[in-house]
């Protein structure tokens, strides 16, 4: 497709459940970020790969989340046991490489994001 | 540390000037972003500034950066009711492959 694009867009879960968030980046995009924006907030990172390796898991609030590539491809986000502070936007981002090169630098384009809320 | 500031609300009438400013804190970072955010849409990138500008104009936006201080600035003219949105800076952290976004700033314009 043309742009990122993530499912479901909406997930409304009981608490205790586990939860899987898709993303497909754009093709050819060698990077894909995660992050996370609670009500009213900015972005939170993360994780973030390059290719199917992850060099950078600092942001992953807990040992709940999850994240796996497939290659230069899809992407899932697990969240096991969900609670209720879980709630949020989870975004997805990619770009042609995870360094600062190109025309914008690291320019991320952003998908439509997964609402998930936990009940 | 890493951390990016943003004012949380701005309000100004159609044909204004805005401007959204912004802080941060890694004197190492490359790149500066802005991106927009319409509800129930994606965040889109508006501009950027490399560090070794300190100002960059794109048609009716204009990005000011003092690396001194770690400021950066919006200037959005002539704002129109579709400028209404929620305003992200960004700063790219060279420490790894991440963006790091301030809390966002919600302009409202007026008719």
């Amino acid at each position: 497709g043309a742009g990122v694009s993530q499912s479901p867009s909406n997930k409304v879960t009981e608490k205790g459940k586990d939860v899987e968030l898709r993303c497909d980046p754009i093709s050819g995009h060698t990077a894909l970020y995660w992050y996370r924006q609670r009500l009213g907030q900015g972005l939170e990172f993360l994780i973030y790969f390059q290719g199917n390796s992850a060099p950078d898991k600092s942001g992953l609030p807990s040992d709940r989340f999850s994240a796996e590539r497939t290659g230069e491809s899809v992407s899932t986000l697990t969240i096991q046991r969900t609670q209720q502070e879980d709630s949020a936007v989870y975004l997805c981002a990619s770009s042609l490489a995870s360094g600062a090169s190109g025309r914008a630098g690291n320019e991320q384009f952003f998908g439509p994001g997964t609402r998930l809320t936990v009940l | 540390g890493e951390d990016v500031e943003q004012s949380l609300f701005l309000s100004v009438r159609e044909g204004d000037s805005s401007v959204i400013n912004c802080t941060y804190t890694d004197s190492s970072s490359t790149y500066l972003y802005w991106y927009k955010q319409e509800p129930g849409a994606g965040l889109q990138l508006l501009t950027y500034i490399f560090s070794n500008m300190d100002m960059k104009q794109d048609q009716r936006l204009t990005v000011l950066l003092n690396k001194k201080d770690k400021h950066l600035s919006l200037r959005i003219a002539d704002t129109q009711t579709g400028d209404s949105a929620i305003y992200f800076c960004a700063e790219f952290y060279n420490q790894g492959g991440k963006l790091i976004f301030g809390q966002g700033t919600e302009l409202s314009v007026k008719p």
